[in-house]
């Protein structure tokens, strides 16, 4: 079946540096990527979506400066938090519009 | 606008105990999709049902089943016989537009933990 995964699993980085989060489609072609934020003890909320080859789309509230998003093949998406702040600190997934069941495994940020 | 609403923020029961999960959703499409998604403590999302707003019948699946009552826009979650291993936050979340493929709303999620 389809497998999505993600790099890093775990990332702690000081404040005001930028991390990339990479989601790759392992076995099918994503045109679409969705980009999910999970806060501790909150739900999922959507922060973004990234298509293959043009600009992605941000949810409101979400600065598209800091949350940088690119979806250069059908296989990788990025994120990029730049600047990033302790406030950042969260865990960020990937699901691709291919099947919808199919999710990244997480990132975990976390923000000194 | 869509939203998915889980009233219950924590539930506690006993092994072997049944628990029902409930979710209320909103949305103003005709067509849309319903999730049920188990997120254990390492946070991966386990991926448990998806149901289309045309197929109203409930579903089994072992010890899990689900109740889709589309005129009540509930589509609630039980576990009969509860597992120590079936403690995890639960996500209900809906896909509108008319496709399954979209953009999902999640729900507040549900805290399931069971007791030995």
């Amino acid at each position: 079946g389809a497998v999505v995964s993600q790099h890093p699993s775990w990332v702690i980085c000081k404040s005001g540096t930028s991390v990339k989060i990479e989601c790759r489609s392992l076995d099918f072609q994503a045109t679409t990527m969705f980009w999910y934020r999970q806060f501790p003890k909150q739900s999922l909320m959507l922060m973004a979506t990234s298509n293959e080859g043009s600009k992605a789309t941000y949810e409101q509230g979400v600065e598209k400066d800091k949350f940088l998003i690119n979806h250069a093949s059908l296989t990788l998406s990025t994120l990029t938090v730049t600047s990033a702040h302790p406030e950042d600190s969260s865990f960020y997934i990937c699901r691709p519009n291919q099947e919808t069941q199919y999710f990244g495994p997480g990132t975990r940020l976390l923000v000194l | 606008a869509q939203k998915v609403t889980q009233a219950q923020t924590e539930i506690s029961v006993v092994e072997k105990e049944d628990v029902t999960l409930d979710c209320v959703y909103e949305t103003r499409d005709t067509t849309y999709y319903l999730f049920w998604y188990k997120q254990p403590p390492s946070g991966e999302l386990v991926f448990l049902i998806r149901r289309n707003s045309f197929d109203e019948q409930n579903e089994i699946s072992g010890r899990y089943s689900w109740n889709f009552q589309k005129s009540t826009s509930s589509f609630n979650f039980t576990i009969t016989a509860s597992q120590v291993v079936d403690s995890a936050v639960y996500f209900c979340a809906l896909s509108d537009g008319g496709t399954s493929y979209g953009k999902l709303t999640f729900g507040q999620g549900t805290i399931l933990t069971v007791h030995p």
